[in-house]
């Protein structure tokens, strides 16, 4: 798989290798995460949410990493296919705040 | 259950012209958020509803207005076009109740505009 400690706005990798999209928030004060697919002409789609409680969550193929030590977010995608090929957005929350907050986003796509 | 209906998807208006883009949330959501996404600036907070409140709006200038409806429908507003308000505007909902520590959206497929 490809892992890389700092953000990247593209991401290459063959289908079925993992990958891993990294992601760094800005507010100390955020409690809540969430990772988000778009593909082109849609909208964002939820993926997997974590709570600053847990440094870890795992779905269907997919686990977020939350270290707030150094305010850090990972997603990671096992067996990547072909339809994961999308822009993907992590967003922060802080209490009481009443919106996200989008980090800039990472275009992956899978090689045949 | 449904998703998240915004209408128009596409939009081609005028500079100087205004714009009322609708906003139909998740059956139960009561949340209501709109952002703005562009290649340049990425996706950006416009405001946020809740009950017919707004209780969050971000760093736009007053041209950019919306509101909520008592089924919690919303319509966002852009008067007096101009060629940089050109975006893909994007409705969210979340159930979030009011305050609590997970505010989770989910977003409709957008709405196009191109201001020319």
């Amino acid at each position: 798989g490809e892992s890389v400690g700092l953000h990247l706005p593209t991401l290459s990798v063959q289908e079925g290798d993992n990958s891993i999209i990294n992601c760094a928030y800005s507010n100390s004060a955020s409690d809540y995460f969430i990772w988000y697919k778009q593909e082109s002409g849609k909208g964002p789609q939820f993926i997997i949410d974590i709570r600053s409680n847990m440094d870890k969550r795992q779905g269907q193929r997919v686990t977020v990493l939350l270290n707030k030590t150094v305010k850090h977010l990972s997603l990671q995608i096992a067996a990547t296919q072909p339809g994961d090929s999308a822009v993907y957005f992590c967003a922060e929350n802080r209490p009481n705040d009443y919106k996200l907050s989008f980090g800039a986003g990472t275009t992956v796509t899978v090689r045949a | 259950k449904a998703g998240v209906t915004q209408t128009p998807r596409y939009l081609i208006k005028t500079r100087g012209q205004q714009v009322t883009l609708s906003c139909s949330p998740i059956s139960g959501h009561r949340s209501v958020s709109w952002y703005q996404q562009t290649p340049g600036q990425g996706l950006q907070f416009l405001f946020e509803y809740f009950s017919e409140t707004q209780r969050n709006k971000g760093n736009f200038p007053g041209r950019f207005s919306g509101r909520q409806f008592s089924n919690s429908r919303s319509e966002m507003n852009v008067s007096t076009l101009e060629l940089g308000d050109s975006a893909l505007y994007l409705c969210a909902s979340s159930p979030a109740p009011g305050l609590k520590s997970s505010y989770e959206q989910y977003f409709g497929p957008g709405t196009r505009l191109t201001v020319t």
